[in-house]
């Protein structure tokens, strides 16, 4: 699966939109962006995953850009809860939609969030 | 409620004693997973299933073994062999077609004194 890079910390201040970036210059045409979050001493959540289109859901948005080389996670307006740890894997889904069980995590970003 | 269910939470035990860590799950999930997590690291595999009475090494396997004798329970056994299993340990379950996300357990924290 192809790395991924993120900065290792961000800040945002409560009710702004929280722009987290991912690079992953060396995904291949089957591999997905997903993101995940996770809350100190929590198992990770799911939050969103995508292929090539840009994606929406209860929780954020995520912008893939047109090379896919990278990728921009938005909470539309963070709160204090949203304070967590934030990973991009990338994961491949072979023929037939078969996922294959190496979902690598990285260090992940650092968000917090300021009141 | 459907979910995954680890236990317990918090796990003491001295060194070199084995100690098995519970994974339940009633996702109806066909794969399930273990993952490691040391003090400001990120995930590490440690074993992984597709399907029951099948497993798959993940990246850090040694000193640890797994059985996947039901869909729903996918216990891991942390052996004196492990050097260092002090750590934070994460079960994870997906469906294993199709680009679905993780559904991850509340983790089970083991501390070897």
């Amino acid at each position: 699966d192809a790395k991924t890079t993120q900065p290792p910390s961000m800040d945002c201040a409560e009710g702004r939109a929280a722009n987290l970036p991912c690079n992953h210059s060396t995904i291949s045409g089957n591999e997905y962006v997903y993101w995940y979050r996770q809350i100190h001493s929590q198992g990770p959540q799911y939050i969103i995953h995508g292929l090539k289109n840009n994606e929406t859901n209860e929780m954020a948005s995520l912008i893939i850009t047109e090379d896919r080389k990278s990728s921009t996670l938005i909470l539309p307006h963070a709160t204090l809860r949203d304070t967590a740890v934030y990973y991009c894997i990338v994961r491949v889904v072979g023929a037939g939609g078969t996922s294959y069980g190496k979902l690598t995590f990285g260090q992940g970003t650092i968000l917090t969030v300021h009141p | 409620d459907g979910g995954i269910t680890q236990s317990p939470k918090y796990l003491f035990r001295k060194e070199g004693q084995n100690v098995t860590l519970s994974c339940e799950q009633n996702l109806n999930h066909d794969a399930m997973y273990w993952y490691r997590q040391d003090p400001g690291q990120g995930l590490r595999l440690i074993y992984y299933s597709q399907i029951v009475n099948d497993f798959q090494k993940g990246d850090i396997a040694e000193g640890y073994s797994v059985s996947r004798e039901k869909k729903e329970s996918f216990p891991l056994t942390v052996t004196s062999a492990q050097k260092n299993p002090t750590a934070f340990y994460l079960c994870a379950s997906s469906i294993r077609t199709g680009p679905y996300g993780y559904t991850f357990g509340s983790g089970t924290r083991l501390t070897v004194v």
